[in-house]
């Protein structure tokens, strides 16, 4: 199994610009979510989907949008980048949503350099 | 709003010395899950420890072990023996069953010096 992979491992931006971060995963999970990581804020929750079909959003969804057409994948846009969205990008996932117990599995990250 | 803090932002310790990593949480919940990840200079997240709330006894893998005190909201991550390969953030994180989110703390970045 390759696990949860995300690509790409690195991007630059313009502001305004817009680019989707792919994350797939080969494990059968239902439950998919995107981290961003802040220096000295730890993981936040930008969006999350507990079945294909079906998301919400996280802490800090704004200027960010996602979809679920299939079990594997789940996409993270960005619709005009701004310098304020320069992070770094995880993509997890875990056998369930409905139970917080389940390990999430984390894909490598992606930096994201928006100018 | 379930908060988690880790009030230690850097730790440095010896090789094979034991080191602690402190964690306190928020919530008003009573069924919910512990976890420590621990971010190598690889970036890659990986679990180190799960905790249930549920559970009395505290949970041990191999070297890494935890203090779960439910009534203070403390989930401490102590690290034995500590490696050279044990160099990474820890994040601390929890999560309410049925809550279908994680929140993780700031992170505490902990060197082992050979």
């Amino acid at each position: 199994n390759a696990g949860v992979t995300q690509t790409p491992k690195f991007q630059v931006l313009k502001t305004g610009q817009s680019m989707t971060l792919q994350c797939a995963q080969d494990m059968n999970h239902e439950y998919m979510s995107w981290y961003r990581q802040d220096p000295g804020m730890g993981l936040r929750l930008i969006h999350y989907s507990v079945g294909a079909g079906i998301t919400d959003q996280g802490e800090v969804p704004n200027g960010y949008n996602v979809s679920r057409s299939t079990t594997e994948d789940f996409p993270l846009r960005l619709l005009s980048a701004a310098p304020s969205q320069t992070s770094v990008y995880f993509c997890a996932s875990s056998y369930s949503g409905f139970s917080a117990g389940y390990e999430q599995y984390f894909g490598p990250g992606t930096r994201l350099t928006v100018t | 709003a379930q908060t988690v803090t880790q009030s230690q932002p850097e730790m440095s310790v010896q090789e094979a010395e034991t080191v602690t990593l402190s964690c306190t949480y928020d919530t008003s919940e009573n069924n919910y899950y512990l976890f420590w990840y621990k971010q190598p200079p690889s970036r890659q997240m990986i679990l180190v420890i799960r905790q249930e709330a549920y559970k009395q006894q505290n949970a041990t893998e191999n070297r890494f072990s935890v203090n779960f005190q439910k009534a203070a909201k403390s989930f401490s991550l102590k690290i034995s023996d500590s490696q050279l390969g044990d160099t990474a953030m820890y994040f601390c994180a929890f999560g309410v069953q049925g809550a279908q989110k994680l929140v993780f703390g700031q992170g505490t970045r902990l060197t082992i010096n050979p």
